[in-house]
C-alpha cells in the first residue's frame, strides 16, 4: 500500500465548477497535511495547510481533514483555466521531519 | 510564501562531469533542508535531508558519495551530482521548512539536469 494515495486523473471540469480532489494517507500518527500545486516543469507550491479535522477555507481553495478515515480533500470553487496543474497532495510523517509526496492529481479546467 | 531559490535552473552536461546545484533560503534561516528529485510524470523522491553543520541524512538507495550535499551557513545548501551519467538525468528540487511550526515546506525552482 502507498502511503499517500491520489487518483493521477485527469479530472476535467469545465471552468467555473467545483474541482474536487482526493487523497487518503496510511500514517494515522501524522498531524500536519498539505496541497501542493505543480505546473508542468515547474517545482512545487504550497496552496493549502490543515492540521485539524474539518475545513478551512483561503479564497478560493478548501481543505477538508478527517482523520479517522484517513483522507484530505481538497475543493477549487469557480475553476479557472491557471488552475490546471498537478496537485499533490502530502503528509508530514508524525515524529519526523520527512513530507511524503502522492503522485499527484491532473487537472484540466476546460474553458 | 517564504523564498527559497534555486540555481542553476537548467544544466546540460556530458557524462562523467560532476555538477553543483546551489539552495538558499533568502528570507528566513534554515537549519533543515531539503533534497528532492522528480522523473517525469512521477512524485517527488527525497533523496536527503541536509543538516547545518553535520551531516547529511540520506534515504535508502541513495549514493552518498555519487550525490555530495553540504551545508555550510543557515542559508545555503549544495547538492553535486558526482561523475554524472544519463540516468541521473533528472529534475532536482530543493526545499525547506518554515513556519510557526516550522512545518510549511517550501521549494526552489528547480533544476532540470540533462546528462548526455
Amino acid at each position: 500500500q502507498k502511503e499517500v494515495e491520489q487518483n493521477s486523473g485527469p479530472l476535467s471540469v469545465p471552468e467555473g465548477a467545483i474541482a474536487s480532489l482526493n487523497c487518503t494517507y496510511s500514517d494515522r500518527g501524522s498531524q500536519s497535511f498539505f496541497w501542493y500545486r505543480q505546473y508542468s516543469g515547474k517545482s512545487p507550491e504550497l496552496i493549502m495547510f490543515i492540521y485539524s479535522n474539518g475545513d478551512k477555507e483561503d479564497g478560493r481553495f478548501t481543505a477538508q481533514l478527517n482523520k479517522a478515515s484517513q483522507y484530505v480533500s481538497l475543493l477549487i470553487r469557480d475553476s479557472q483555466p491557471s488552475d490546471s496543474a498537478t496537485y499533490l497532495c502530502a503528509f508530514r510523517r508524525a515524529g519526523t521531519y520527512k513530507y511524503i509526496f502522492g503522485t499527484g492529481t491532473r487537472l484540466k479546467v476546460l474553458a | 510564501g517564504a523564498v527559497v531559490s534555486q540555481h542553476p535552473s537548467r544544466v546540460i552536461c556530458k557524462s562523467g562531469t560532476s555538477v553543483k546545484i546551489e539552495c538558499r533560503s533568502l528570507d528566513f534561516q534554515a537549519t533543515t533542508m531539503f533534497w528532492y528529485r522528480q522523473f517525469p510524470k512521477q512524485s517527488l523522491m527525497l533523496m536527503a535531508t541536509s543538516n547545518e553543520g553535520s551531516k547529511a541524512t540520506y534515504e535508502q538507495g541513495v549514493e552518498k558519495d555519487k550525490f555530495l550535499i553540504n551545508h555550510a551557513s543557515l542559508t545555503l545548501s549544495t547538492l553535486t551530482v558526482t561523475s554524472a551519467h544519463p540516468e541521473d538525468s533528472s529534475f532536482y528540487i530543493c526545499s525547506a521548512a518554515t513556519g510557526s511550526r516550522n512545518e510549511k515546506l517550501f521549494f526552489g525552482s528547480g533544476t532540470q539536469l540533462s546528462v548526455l
